[in-house]
């Protein structure tokens, strides 16, 4: 299955700032996914990218907030915009499993906005 | 709207003992589920997937089973060891979208 290198793994951000998540596949695939895990929860998907078109937003979630780039087939960065306190979370990305299903994740960059 | 759920409860069990890890669903028939397992400060990592044609399906001390009359699918450990503690999800796909239930942390003793 594929290998994704999500960086930072964490940080430690002033309110009103913005911070860019990178995530590194080791091979080509279609789509990739941002979630969101805020502290004690479950993932929520923010968006899905697609290389050479715009991302696709799920309710809640707006592209001035959260910008994603998809430049390529291998790589993807979410950007965390104008921080405040309640964007304190776990934020991964992901992509479609190869063979027998399921999702593979990165490791997470978990975010806290002071 | 379309849930899934599980226990948010902490399930504590003895080491050597078969835990059972409970997700249910409603408003909807998922065509598969997923298990994963997330340890603190990793991201989730896939675990099995079962269809809703496959009553059960097995991976090592690890069995899943998918029940659409009850809306129901159970996730054993059997034998399980202090490193199986963690929290496991389930998960299902509409299209490309996964929505994950709360999970359910697992704490096994020695």
């Amino acid at each position: 299955s594929a290998v994704i290198s999500q960086k930072p793994s964490r940080d430690i951000c002033q309110r009103g700032t913005s911070l860019t998540i990178q995530c590194q596949v080791d091979s080509q695939v279609t789509m990739m996914f941002w979630y969101r895990q805020q502290p004690g929860q479950s993932l929520t998907l923010i968006a899905t990218a697609n290389q050479g078109s715009e991302a696709t937003y799920e309710s809640g979630f707006v592209i001035d907030k959260f910008p994603i780039s998809r430049p390529n087939l291998t790589f993807s960065t979410l950007t965390v915009s104008n921080m405040s306190p309640e964007d304190s979370s776990i934020y991964l990305c992901s992509v479609v499993g190869q063979g027998v299903g399921g999702y593979t994740f990165g490791s997470g960059t978990r975010l806290t906005v002071v | 709207s379309q849930k899934i759920e599980q226990n948010s409860e902490a399930l504590n069990i003895q080491e050597g003992k078969t835990a059972t890890l409970t997700c249910n669903y409603t408003n909807y028939s998922p065509a598969y589920l997923q298990w994963y397992r997330q340890d603190p400060g990793r991201g989730p990592v896939f675990l099995l997937l079962i269809r809703e044609n496959e009553k059960e399906k097995r991976k090592e001390r690890l069995k899943v089973t998918f029940d659409t009359t009850l809306k129901q699918s159970l996730f054993h450990i059997t034998a399980s060891q202090p490193a199986d503690s963690a929290t496991y999800l389930c998960a299902n796909n509409a299209g490309n979208m996964l929505t994950f239930g709360g999970g359910t942390r697992l704490m096994v003793k020695p």
